[in-house]
């Protein structure tokens, strides 16, 4: 099962920042937390992770809380193009059974124009 | 990031016959391979883990003798869907690892259609 939590949908007006929440309450210490996405009808793509700090990368930031309980995935510019949805995940770095990836229903997100 | 491909994109069968879907990673080396299946509004499920030159781990309820996974190579993992039904039909996508402690990278997966 997963381990995250993420509203259904969410939507956003296109040029506005996109703030897409996550809780993950059960996350251990060793557990990233990692977004994908997924435009319709293809492969998810990897958009960031984080352990403890925050993150940044030219697709978006991620902003873990202290407690490392949630997370918000920050999108500074959204972008037609950025509709899909966006899964949260928990995962451990090292190898092994915990280096699966288990999807949980994610959030649509819709960018309006 | 790192490139994922499958083949083909979209494949459409007989019932009772037999689908082979390719996974490849074009600039690394995927020591660790992943398969999902995608229902139609649903999420991404996984169905097992392949390591290269060993056998596969499958994921509780996937049937190892009707998804037969082959790991030969560092850049190559194959799905074999063996006697395809309807309810075989779906989107199926594979991901790669780059090393022990990399991220996954995801094809852009394959529509099967089983009539």
């Amino acid at each position: 099962d997963a381990k995250t939590t993420q509203p259904t949908s969410m939507d956003c007006a296109e040029g506005r920042a996109a703030n897409l929440p996550c809780n993950h309450s059960t996350i251990s210490g060793n557990e990233y937390v990692y977004w994908y996405r997924q435009i319709h009808s293809q492969g998810p793509q990897y958009i960031i992770h984080g352990l403890k700090n925050n993150e940044t990368n030219e697709m978006a930031s991620l902003i873990i809380t202290e407690d490392r309980k949630s997370s918000t995935l920050i999108l500074p510019h959204a972008t037609l193009r950025d509709t899909a949805v966006y899964y949260c995940i928990v995962r451990d770095k090292v190898g092994g059974g915990s280096e699966k990836l288990v999807f949980g229903k994610g959030t649509k997100l819709t960018v309006n124009p | 990031g790192a490139v994922v491909s499958q083949h083909p994109s979209r494949v459409i069968c007989k019932s009772g016959t037999s689908v082979k879907i390719e996974c490849r990673s074009l600039d690394f080396q995927a020591t660790t391979m992943f398969w999902y299946r995608q229902f139609p509004k649903q999420s991404l499920m996984l169905m097992a883990t392949s390591n290269e030159g060993s056998k596969a781990t499958y994921e509780q309820g996937v049937e190892k003798d009707k998804f037969l996974i082959n790991h030969a190579s560092l850049t190559l993992s194959t799905l074999t869907v063996t006697s395809a039904h309807p309810e075989d039909s779906s989107f199926y996508i594979c991901s790669a690892k780059e090393g022990p402690m990399g991220e996954q990278y995801f094809g852009p997966g394959t529509r099967l259609t089983v009539t």
